[in-house]
């Protein structure tokens, strides 16, 4: 079975303070990797995709890395407006959907 | 530039009545999904629609039903809401479909149902 578990659950971050984010993953044969930012009360907006081991997208102070089982979000120094729920999600191979599977997501909260 | 648009944007049913949640997108994208999110369970899956005039069950279908009205609409029922049901509801919609499906996905701002 499919599945994407996120971790940690919940992280705060002094301004500044650099770390990671991890989304592990399990599925039949990968179409994608996909990272989302939602903030309260919004729908995700979409961040970054990755295809294949190896690939890194970056915007601003997030870098995207993607390995066989795993995808790190790393953030750079953040800022309190980089406080959001990072979401991670997949594609897989599996029949003929292409559907979408979340992990559960990593609330990020930056204190001043 | 809309995008991925919802309505109603909050609801409140009493448990047994009905209601039709409404999504319509301006991207010609050819797949469409409805997500429920609840704390704790993330994003899951209700149905989607990988293209116009097809439908199938994501992990989540019971007490739903839906409708790919045309290309631009796609909308979820709930026949007779429980409240278990309360939840915030996701639409979205992708470029591709099919095999081709490795597109991201876009989201409208979701539609708040609490069921009393």
């Amino acid at each position: 079975e499919d599945q994407v578990t996120q971790s940690p659950e919940a992280l705060r971050l002094q301004e500044g303070e650099s770390s990671s984010l991890n989304c592990s993953y399990t599925v039949s044969g990968l179409r994608g990797l996909f990272w989302y930012r939602q903030d309260p009360g919004k729908g995700p907006e979409f961040l970054f995709t990755l295809y294949s081991a190896g690939e890194e997208k970056e915007k601003e102070r997030l870098k995207a890395t993607l390995t066989k089982k795993e995808s790190f979000l790393h953030i750079t120094a953040p800022k309190p407006e980089d406080s959001a729920t990072y979401l991670c999600a997949v594609r897989s191979y599996s029949g003929n959907t292409g559907k979408l599977i979340f992990g559960q997501g990593t609330t990020l909260q930056v204190k001043p | 530039n809309a995008g991925v648009t919802q309505t109603p944007k909050f609801q409140v049913l009493k448990t047994g009545q009905s209601m039709t949640l409404q999504c319509a997108q301006d991207m010609n994208h050819n797949s469409m999904y409805w997500y429920r999110q609840d704390p704790g369970m993330g994003l899951r899956l209700i149905y989607y629609s990988a293209s116009e005039g097809t439908t199938d069950k994501g992990e989540v279908p019971n007490g739903y039903n839906v409708s790919r009205l045309n290309k631009r609409e796609f909308s979820l029922r709930l026949e007779s809401a429980a409240p278990s049901q309360t939840s915030v509801y996701f639409c979205a919609s992708s470029p591709g479909t099919g095999f081709g499906m490795n597109t991201e996905a876009f989201f409208g701002q979701g539609t708040r149902l609490t069921v009393v």
